[in-house]
């Protein structure tokens, strides 16, 4: 069975470009997560979907994160403009209900120089 | 204070050690609770779910005391492959707190 996917793996630009990072959840998970990881902070929910309806996005930093779910097989982050203090690795995971374990993509490693 | 804190490691212990991570939690509401892996520059895999009454999985055994809000996680016989970051997770209404981690290297 497909996990969950995450693309790109890695992504590696400039300051003040704009960055999409995408995640396909796993089939019939009605719950769609992104995270942050970074040395200093840990692992950090930014924002959460039910039902491809945002539930919680409390953890996103700022405005120049946004993010979308069209529907129930895809998601986008997207930071815009990007800055150095945003290079982390980003999480997407899925679950079947709240209470669930939720499963992690591989992540994308974003460098922003 | 952290809503989920562990055990700050390293934990470097020789092959066919017993080794024990603890973790406390501040929610007294918190709803559910897992314990994570993670390898180095790879994603966290779940581990196993905690249950009150105490679970094990093979070499594996979860504790969860709500009334002093702390999960506990042994490994006995440890294998160099269990060498990873234990992530102690708490379910909050469908958020997951994730602790810091405690590192685990498990030397020949």
């Amino acid at each position: 069975d497909a996990g969950v996917i995450q693309s790109p793996r890695h992504e590696v630009t400039e300051m003040g470009q704009e960055v999409t990072l995408r995640c396909k959840p796993i089939s019939g998970h009605d719950y769609l997560f992104w995270y942050r990881q970074t040395m200093m902070r840990g692992l950090e929910l930014l924002i959460y979907f039910n039902n491809n309806v945002p539930i919680d996005d409390s953890g996103m930093p700022e405005d120049r994160f946004s993010a979308k779910m069209p529907n129930a097989s895809f998601s986008t982050l997207k930071i815009q403009p990007s800055e150095p203090r945003d290079s982390a690795v980003y999480f997407c995971a899925s679950s079947y209900t709240v209470n669930q374990p939720q499963h992690f993509g591989d992540g994308t490693r974003l460098s922003i120089l | 204070r952290k809503e989920v804190e562990q055990d700050p490691g390293p934990f470097n212990v020789p092959e066919g050690a017993t080794v024990a991570f603890n973790c406390t939690y501040s929610n007294s509401a918190s709803q559910s609770f897992f314990w994570y892996r993670q390898d180095c520059r790879k994603e966290p895999k779940l581990l196993m779910s905690v249950y009150s009454s105490g679970n094990e999985d093979g070499r594996f055994t979860a504790q969860l005391n709500r009334a002093s809000q702390y999960i506990s996680l042994l490994i006995r016989d440890s294998k160099l492959s269990d060498s990873a970051t234990y992530l102690c997770v708490v379910n909050q209404g469908g958020k997951l707190i994730f602790g810091q981690g405690t590192e685990l290297s498990v030397k020949p």
